[in-house]
């Protein structure tokens, strides 16, 4: 099972550079997460989707845009990349099932510099 | 403002010793879940506490869920090299039907031999 996959798992971007973040789960879960994660801040949400063709904000969702046309698929989009957006990208998926109990299974991470 | 606090920030420690990291906040959560994050990777579930004042354990792992589900604690006996790696709690927000998840900042945990 490869679970959650992220690609690329690493990239480096100029100021002002456009790209996406691809996520794919192959366990059929219903909701999908992206994070950020930055040294001493734990895991922050960016954008989240409770099902396709449906996205929301998070606690940090500011330069960032996502789309879920594939219940499988959950993209992160950088219109214009930041330095302050230098960081490692998590995304996560979790089943519908018992919302107390299901564990968030996370990919490998997406480490992305902004020169 | 973080739901979350988490301490130690960092902990480092000989083979053999005990230590305890704690998960506090001012909130109540549905659950808590703590994760076990390898450098290079995502983290990974370790358990999830439901019940306040439930007591887990995995192998050398105690996990407890305060009583008025605010707070968490994780304590570790007879620590391996094994064990070194980012430890997070996490809250369930009891009034999201998405079981949005409130992660701590971590505990960078160093088992040196």
């Amino acid at each position: 099972n490869a679970g959650v996959t992220q690609t690329p798992k690493f990239r480096v971007l100029k100021t002002g550079q456009s790209m996406t973040l691809l996520c794919a789960q192959d366990m059929n879960h219903e909701y999908m997460y992206w994070y950020r994660q930055d040294p001493g801040m734990g895991l922050r949400l960016i954008h989240y989707s409770v099902g396709e063709g449906t996205t929301a904000k998070g606690e940090v969702p500011d330069g960032y845009n996502v789309s879920r046309l594939k219940k499988q698929n959950f993209l992160l989009g950088l219109e214009s990349a930041a330095p302050s957006q230098t960081s490692v990208y998590f995304c996560a998926s979790r089943s519908i099932r018992d919302r107390s109990y299901q564990p968030q299974h996370f990919g490998d991470g997406t480490r992305l510099s902004i020169l | 403002t973080q739901l979350l606090e988490q301490s130690p920030q960092f902990l480092s420690i000989q083979e053999g010793e005990n230590l305890t990291v704690y998960c506090n906040s001012s909130s109540v959560f549905s659950s808590l879940q703590w994760y076990r994050q390898e450098p290079g990777e995502g983290p990974v579930l370790l358990v999830t506490v439901v019940t306040g004042g439930e007591v887990k354990k995995l192998k050398r792992l105690t996990f407890q869920f305060g009583d008025a589900r605010k707070d968490s604690s994780l304590h570790i006996t007879a620590a391996q090299p094994g064990d070194t790696g980012l430890y997070l709690c996490a809250g369930v927000d009891r009034g999201s039907t998405l079981g949005r998840l409130y992660f701590g900042r971590g505990t960078q945990l160093t088992v040196w031999p």
